[in-house]
């Protein structure tokens, strides 16, 4: 089993382009986390999925950031523009339902 | 809004020293999960503790689970050196489903 996949591990861009995070989770798991993890502010819920449909996208910070799930086994997050504050480590997570969730590598955004 | 709260924010220990981590909700939790991250990493999954006044052992790893469900902590004896990391409790959001709110976290610093 190869886990969470996601993709780019590393991203740096200039600000006021458009990032684009991939994430693939576990097969069989009806949900999917997206996380951001920054030193002040910790690990912070931005959206997650149930079933390929959002359940709770309270954590958003702001409508240059998007989810979609198009399909059981491909998830992305989508920053336009991006702003330096930005700058994090985003995860993906999936898991069966409401106990363990399973973390990706994360994607290290650097917003110049 | 419903907050995780977990001290101390950082550790320090002498390897073979033990080392305690508190979790606290600002609700009743239905269950508390515990994560590790190591340094550069991401979170995995420890455990996750359900009933009222519940205790739970990995090899020198104990978790417990308040009686009013409202707090966790979570003790190492003896630390060795691959313990160090951060960890985090993490609750399940109120009102959501499956996502989770996940506390500051303890940085475990171990000195040999």
């Amino acid at each position: 089993d190869a886990g969470v996949i996601q993709s780019p591990r590393h991203e740096v861009t200039e600000m006021g382009q458009e990032v684009t995070l991939r994430c693939k989770p576990i097969s069989g798991h009806n949900s999917l986390f997206w996380y951001r993890q920054t030193m002040m502010r910790g690990l912070e819920l931005l959206i997650y999925f149930n079933n390929n449909v959002p359940i709770d996208d309270s954590g958003m910070p702001e409508d240059r950031f998007s989810a979609k799930m198009p399909n059981a086994s491909f998830s992305t997050l989508k920053i336009q523009p991006s702003e330096p504050r930005d700058s994090a480590v985003y995860f993906c997570a999936s898991g069966p339902g409401r106990n363990e969730q399973f973390f990706g590598p994360g994607t290290r955004l650097t917003v110049l | 809004g419903q907050q995780v709260m977990q001290i101390p924010q950082y550790q320090h220990v002498q390897e073979g020293e033990d080392f305690t981590t508190y979790c606290n909700s600002s609700t009743t939790l239905s269950n508390i999960q515990w994560y590790k991250q190591r340094p550069g990493g991401h979170p995995v999954f420890l455990i996750q503790l359900v009933k009222s006044g519940e205790v739970k052992k990995q090899k020198r790893l104990t978790f417990q689970f308040g009686e009013a469900k409202k707090n966790s902590s979570l003790h190492i004896t003896a630390t060795q050196t691959t313990d160090v990391g951060t960890y985090f409790c993490a609750g399940p959001i109120a009102g959501g489903a499956d996502g989770l709110t996940f506390g500051k976290g303890t940085h475990l610093i171990i000195q040999p």
